[in-house]
């Protein structure tokens, strides 16, 4: 079955950057996103990686994909206060249960100064 | 603007008073969706909609109801709220079902059932 997994909490200091990690079950899985959550808002789609991809950046943020050991991370360089946020990934799976996202637990990202 | 509206924002109740949340999109989307987000769990899938008069249950359907009569339109019913739904809801659309693709997603709505 589909399994997402991500630690609950980060904290980083303004300017470092910072690396959140997420595990996943379903090989089967082409596209893994990143959202954003900021608080009160809904989900803001960061970016999202292919599954025969390796590595996307795209300004500040890196995706490594590393398909063997279904482990994928975001790192954002030169984190700032605005980074702030809990970070979702999810895998997309069609199926018969249409273009369903299976999301991990959300890291809760602290950005300290 | 293309955007998944959804209403209302906040909406605090008491059990077995039925309610709706309604879910609106405007970008002619076929494939429709509700999650609910709870504290550990990040977002479940309770019911989806590959198209107009055409829905199923996702992952924690139970309590819940949905219809799809229009194709923009997409409310997410509660028959006989029970605290346990207290949660944030999320509607998410995307331009089709059959095919992997951004999905994009309302505000949401955080229900709290006394």
């Amino acid at each position: 079955g589909e399994d997402v997994e991500q630690s609950l909490f980060l904290s980083v200091r303004e300017g470092d950057s910072s690396v959140i990690n997420c595990t996943y079950t379903d090989s089967s899985s082409t596209y893994l996103y990143w959202y954003k959550q900021e608080p009160g808002a809904g989900l803001q789609l960061l970016t999202y990686i292919f599954s025969n991809m390796d590595m996307k950046q795209d300004q500040r943020l890196t995706v490594l994909l590393n398909k063997k050991d279904k482990h994928l991370s975001l790192r954002i360089a030169d984190t700032q206060t605005g980074d702030s946020a809990i970070y979702f990934c999810a895998e997309s799976q069609v199926t018969g249960g249409g273009n369903k996202l299976t999301f991990g637990t959300g890291t809760q990202l602290k950005v300290e100064l | 603007e293309a955007q998944v509206t959804q209403n209302p924002r906040y909406l605090i109740t008491v059990t077995g008073k039925k309610l709706t949340v309604t879910c609106s999109q405007n970008m002619n989307h076929e494939y429709m969706s509700w999650y609910r987000q709870d504290p550990g769990l990040g977002l479940r899938q309770i019911y989806y909609s590959m198209n107009v008069e055409v829905t199923d249950k996702g992952d924690v359907p139970e309590g819940y109801k949905v219809s799809r009569k229009e194709k923009r339109n997409f409310p997410l019913i509660l028959e006989s709220p029970s605290p346990n739904q207290t949660s944030l809801y999320f509607c998410a659309s995307s331009r089709s079902g059959r095919a992997q693709g951004e999905q994009f997603f309302g505000p949401g709505t955080r229900l709290t059932v006394l």
